[in-house]
């Protein structure tokens, strides 16, 4: 079947770190997601791409990085710079522009201990 | 930032009972409205996509109505049951399909049986 597989689901990393999250899609679906949950928060957009070896910037980038070498492919990596970075985070996959709709991951919990 | 309300944050509904929950977003830039449900321990999952004035779509006992002018969209469950206990989320789409949603904080529902 076809969807988008996180990993880890639970990840705990000591401060100073960088930890990278996994996400991959097996749908052929042009454009990726990264959003963060915080308690009593909306999903908010981190990072996204919507064709390969190009992404841009959501709402709140800073201290994340990406890359999209591969269109199954959208790594996040939570660097040492997020002041914050215990979060839920789930990873998004849609056909192209967002009126199709998104097809999401189950998330990575990140914990910073 | 677009600015996405849901409302009420959280709902009680007794099983067989209908009920009904409100997305406001901004009109200006209106390019698409989303409903997705999340279930516990789940992904969220694509309810409808809904992009005319007026539109209204229907999925089981689910349905959604949409108005751009006044930048509302309303959520009906009719008859509802124990599976129906979710958050609800809305998102808004007013960059055109380029540049990711911007997600409500949700609707928690749960239905006692």
């Amino acid at each position: 079947d076809g969807g988008i597989t996180q990993s880890p689901k639970y990840l705990f990393r000591k401060e100073g770190q960088n930890v990278t999250l996994s996400c991959e899609q097996n749908l052929n679906h042009d454009a990726m997601y990264w959003y963060r949950q915080d308690p009593g928060q909306g999903l908010r957009l981190i990072y996204y791409s919507q064709i390969v070896n190009d992404f841009q910037k959501g709402d709140i980038a800073e201290g994340y990085s990406v890359s999209r070498e591969k269109k199954e492919s959208f790594p996040l990596t939570v660097t040492s710079a997020q002041k914050n970075p215990t979060a839920f985070y789930l990873c998004a996959s849609s056909i192209g522009p967002t009126s199709y709709g998104y097809t999401f991951g189950s998330g990575t919990r990140l914990t910073v201990v | 930032i677009l600015n996405v309300e849901q409302s009420p944050q959280s709902l009680h509904v007794q099983e067989g009972d209908s009920t009904n929950f409100t997305c406001s977003f901004p009109s200006s830039n209106f390019y698409a409205l989303h409903w997705y449900r999340w279930e516990t321990a789940k992904s969220p999952e694509a309810l409808f996509v809904m992009t005319l004035n007026g539109d209204e779509k229907k999925k089981g006992r689910i349905s959604a109505t949409l108005n751009t002018k006044e930048g509302y969209s309303y959520l009906y469950i009719k008859g509802s049951q124990p599976e129906d206990s979710a958050t609800y989320l809305c998102a808004s789409d007013g960059g055109g399909g380029a540049d990711g949603l911007t997600f409500g904080k949700g609707t928690h529902l749960i239905i006692q049986p």
